[in-house]
């Protein structure tokens, strides 16, 4: 069985300070590993995401990932917030065995507040 | 492309009553996913197709649900009869042929559902 867990539910921090995400995941196979947002009354879009090589990736909005086998994590990390990250942000796995990406086991999410 | 489209974006409907809900992936992909989110379950995956073909709908609660796909630019997802329970948001989400590395899911804006 695969899982994900997301520590935090919620994250309060104020603009301008850095933030992490915990996300730790359970998984008998290899995987592949996401982060998405989601804004109020949207859907999900995808923020970034491990593939395989380079155990750290970015996003274009300067939040990045780092990928840990040995400690099943992939927490997500920015240096500094701005009040346009307030969101809930979801990390999820999906089994590598060659087939869709899109075959997703969802964190229970973390909603992110950021405060002038 | 204007990404997956979902209808309606609301839905409200008395309990018993049938419940359908509409979506169009994004053009040449040949997954679609059909995720359910509550509060009580985060996001869970109800069933996914491959070619329109369904491949595996072990997430469908109950046989009050089915989905079907018959073309691949469409898809519906009907609850009858429809139960309180049943009031979540309902998204759907594509992603392309596995042949590539990057099949990552593209999400709708989803389909928020309330029974009473």
């Amino acid at each position: 069985a695969q899982s994900v867990t997301q520590l935090d539910s919620q994250v309060p921090v104020f603009e301008e300070a850095p933030v992490e995400l915990r996300c730790n995941y359970s998984s008998s196979v290899s995987v592949y590993l996401f982060w998405y947002v989601q804004y109020p009354n949207q859907g999900l879009q995808l923020l970034l995401k491990y593939l395989s090589g380079s155990t750290l990736v970015e996003s274009i909005n300067g939040f990045e990932a780092e990928f840990n086998k040995s400690q099943t994590s992939f927490h997500l990390r920015k240096p500094s917030v701005h009040i346009s990250d307030t969101a809930e942000y979801f990390c999820a796995l999906a089994p590598n065995y060659g087939g869709s990406q899109g075959n997703l086991i969802f964190g229970k999410g973390t909603k992110l507040s950021v405060k002038p | 492309d204007a990404g997956v489209i979902q209808s309606p974006r609301h839905e409200v409907t008395e309990m018993g009553q049938e419940v359908t809900l509409r979506c169009k992936p994004i053009s040449g992909h040949d997954y679609l996913f059909w995720y359910r989110q509550t509060m009580m379950r985060g996001l869970e995956l109800l069933i996914y197709f491959n070619n329109n073909v369904p491949i595996d709908d072990s997430g469908m609660p109950e046989d009050r649900f089915s989905a079907k796909m018959p073309n691949a630019s469409f898809s519906t997802l009907k609850i009858q009869p429809s139960e309180p329970r049943d009031s979540a948001v309902y998204f759907c989400a594509s992603s392309p042929p596995a042949a590539g590395i990057n099949t990552e899911a593209f999400f709708g804006q989803g389909t928020r559902l309330t029974v009473v």
